[in-house]
């Protein structure tokens, strides 16, 4: 069966800093993946996604940047944080039905 | 731009009753949908799937699609306190990017 993992689960960063969020895929090969992220109390904001190794295509201009370096491997990266990065940020994949699963997510707040 | 319009609610019922959350979509080219669940402090989880115009039945929970008037519903019977949760509705037409609603909180009270 597929599991989809992310860490850290919760992250306080000041502003400014740099972030790296990861998230593996296990029990699915080249599968299309997600990273959003959900403000407290909003709806999901799709950030990037990837249909492939070093495909990236990005929903939202802003300060982040993601990469696959390999076929289950996504990151999220920021060389410097904003407030109003704050999130519980996700990542996600899906099967070719178009069906998603979700990792347990990471909690950022940046102070 | 495809939209997903959802009640934000709270939608409440009581024990035992049958809760009825609604989607309605605007991209008539929508293919699949969706039905997550989102507890609250967690990631969402998917509970339902429809294709096809009709119902789809999965335990307590029943799926609607209704292409022709662009709206897909979800029913939970019996419901129980532990449904409560914010029930996020998704379509996707085909892309590799799905198009989420912002939720219906539903509080289910003893």
């Amino acid at each position: 069966s597929q599991t989809i993992h992310q860490w850290p689960a919760t992250l306080v960063q000041p502003v400014g800093s740099p972030l790296s969020l990861e998230c593996t895929v296990e029990g699915t090969s080249n599968p299309n993946l997600y990273w959003y992220r959900q403000a407290a109390g909003r709806g999901l904001q799709l950030l990037f996604y990837s249909v492939g190794i070093g495909q990236i295509s990005s929903e939202v201009p802003q300060n982040l940047s993601a990469s696959r370096p390999q076929d289950r491997q996504f990151i999220l990266s920021s060389k410097k944080l904003l407030l109003s990065d704050s999130g519980f940020y996700l990542c996600a994949w899906a099967n070719p039905g178009g069906e998603q699963y979700f990792g347990p997510g990471t909690r950022l707040t940046v102070t | 731009q495809k939209e997903v319009e959802q009640n934000s609610g709270p939608l409440s019922v009581p024990e035992g009753a049958i809760a009825s959350l609604n989607c309605t979509y605007s991209d008539r080219g929508s293919q699949s949908f969706f039905w997550y669940r989102q507890y609250s402090g967690k990631s969402p989880e998917l509970i339902m799937f429809i294709y096809s115009n009709g119902d789809k039945e999965d335990g307590r929970f029943t799926a609607q699609l209704n292409k022709a008037s662009q709206y897909v519903s979800l029913l939970i019977r019996d419901s129980q306190p532990s449904d409560s949760a914010t029930y996020l509705c998704a379509l996707s037409g085909g892309s590799y990017i799905p198009t989420f609603g912002r939720g219906t909180s539903l509080i289910v009270h003893p």
